[in-house]
């Protein structure tokens, strides 16, 4: 079975400094492993995803998130915060498969509050 | 590009009550899922349908919940009867049927059962 751990549930952070969200999963073989963000009253928005190659994802609104296999660690981050990325974010794995389940396993989220 | 539509955003409702929401994905999606999200944890698959057939329901409380897919686009999911422990929200997803293609959310169904 997979899962996924985010060992913080809220992380803060003054505006202007880096800001790391973490998270470490586990799963059978190789992974397929993504960040959303969720918005207050919003739905989950994809920001970045891991299927293969280069570990240094990039993705929306400035995020990146590192792959790491030997940690099985897939953390968020981000250069400069900025207040509006105050949010809740969530880790997600699936196994690498072609066909079948694409079934996300979600971490239960780390709640980010950038202060001014 | 319209994204995932969900109706109603919000329903109250009794305990033994039925409820059902609707989806409509993004158009040229075949894959379709419906997540739980109970207040404080990370979503979790219901369902995922590939155009009108079921691929996983391993996690559908069949006992109550239902879904369906008639023309493999529009989805309805109904629980019948709701209980307290249903109180959620309901998010519907989609994405293009590629193996390496993410998931897309609609904004979600706030139910409250009471």
């Amino acid at each position: 079975a997979q899962s996924v751990a985010q060992p913080e549930d809220q992380v803060n952070v003054a505006e202007g400094n880096p800001l790391t969200v973490k998270c470490t999963y586990s799963v059978s073989g190789n992974p397929y492993l993504f960040w959303y963000v969720q918005y207050p009253n919003r739905g989950l928005q994809f920001l970045l995803k891991y299927i293969t190659g280069d570990n240094l994802v990039k993705g929306s609104y400035g995020f990146e998130a590192e792959f790491n296999k030997s940690q099985t660690s897939f953390h968020l981050k981000k250069p400069s915060a900025l207040v509006s990325d105050s949010a809740l974010y969530f880790c997600a794995v699936r196994p690498v498969t072609r066909a079948g389940s694409y079934q996300l396993t979600f971490g239960k989220g780390t709640k980010l509050s950038v202060i001014p | 590009e319209a994204g995932v539509a969900q109706s109603p955003r919000y329903k109250i409702i009794e305990k033994r009550q039925s409820v059902a929401f609707w989806c409509n994905p993004i158009s040229g999606h075949a894959t379709l899922y419906w997540y739980q999200q109970i207040l404080g944890q990370g979503p979790k698959l219901l369902i995922q349908f590939q155009n009108n057939g079921v691929v996983d329901d391993s996690q559908l409380p069949k006992d109550r919940f239902s879904a369906e897919r008639l023309k493999g686009v529009d989805s309805t999911l109904k629980i019948q009867p709701a209980k307290l422990e249903d109180s959620a929200v309901y998010l519907c997803a989609s994405s293009d049927p590629a193996w390496n293609t993410e998931a897309f959310f609609g904004q979600g169904t706030r139910l409250t059962v009471v």
